[in-house]
């Protein structure tokens, strides 16, 4: 069956950077795109980052654009989301996320990684 | 960006009832919208892609309708399993994006 297990959160200071990891399995994972999805505590869903499944294509959140980084590995099984120059309105649970019937919906989600941006 | 707004913010309701939600796009979506459903201390669950197509595996009282910018799930009875937050979201553009979500309380 799917699974998405991300890592790599944790706290960073106002302006650092932080690398998200997404280990992929249960599918054949160079042949979809893949999303990171977010949540601030409490808060509604924030859909941040796409990557095609060849890495081709990449779209961004107005909110990240030029700070965040998506990429993959795909000989890995690896979704990333490099973050850099962080802020506080960055801490959220981020979600990787498969669109498994490449319609361009959120088919399967990982658990989350929690990023927090505080001092 | 398209800009969803979900309306009711909050609707309270009893099992066995009818639950309708809304949705509502800034810009014509065409049918490009799904409905997921989020429980507390779990992940979104995809309900209905492209405005009305069940996902897999989801009960039949679940139905969407709507296109261009105005959209309808509906729960045809509530179970007591129901009770969660629900989400919109569009892919028609990019940048994808959510409505704020509207929780669904037992009244």
């Amino acid at each position: 069956q799917v699974q998405l297990v991300e890592s790599g959160g944790g706290v960073v200071q106002p302006g650092g950077s932080l690398r998200l990891s997404c280990a992929a399995s249960g599918f054949t994972f160079s042949n979809y795109g893949l999303h990171w999805v977010r949540q601030a505590p409490g808060k509604g869903l924030e859909w941040v980052a796409y990557i095609r499944s060849d890495g081709s294509n990449k779209f961004y959140a107005d909110s990240v654009k030029g700070r965040f980084t998506i990429s993959r590995d795909n000989s890995e099984n690896t979704l990333y989301l490099q973050m850099n120059n962080l802020r506080p309105e960055d801490t959220a649970v981020y979600f990787c996320a498969q669109d498994a019937s490449g319609l361009g919906y959120f088919d399967y989600w990982g658990q989350g990684t929690l990023v927090t941006v505080s001092s | 960006e398209i800009v969803l707004t979900q309306s009711p913010d909050t609707l309270s309701l009893s099992p066995g009832e009818r639950a309708t939600l809304s949705c509502r796009a800034s810009q014509s979506v065409s049918s490009y919208l799904a409905w997921y459903q989020q429980k507390p201390g779990q992940t979104p669950r995809l309900l209905i892609y492209d405005a009305s197509n069940r996902a897999t595996g989801i009960p039949a009282r679940f139905s969407g309708s709507g296109s261009g910018t105005d959209f309808t799930l509906t729960i045809s009875s509530l179970e007591p399993e129901d009770f969660a937050v629900y989400y919109c979201q569009q892919r028609s553009n990019w940048p994808q994006t959510f409505g704020q979500g509207t929780k669904l309380e037992i009244k």
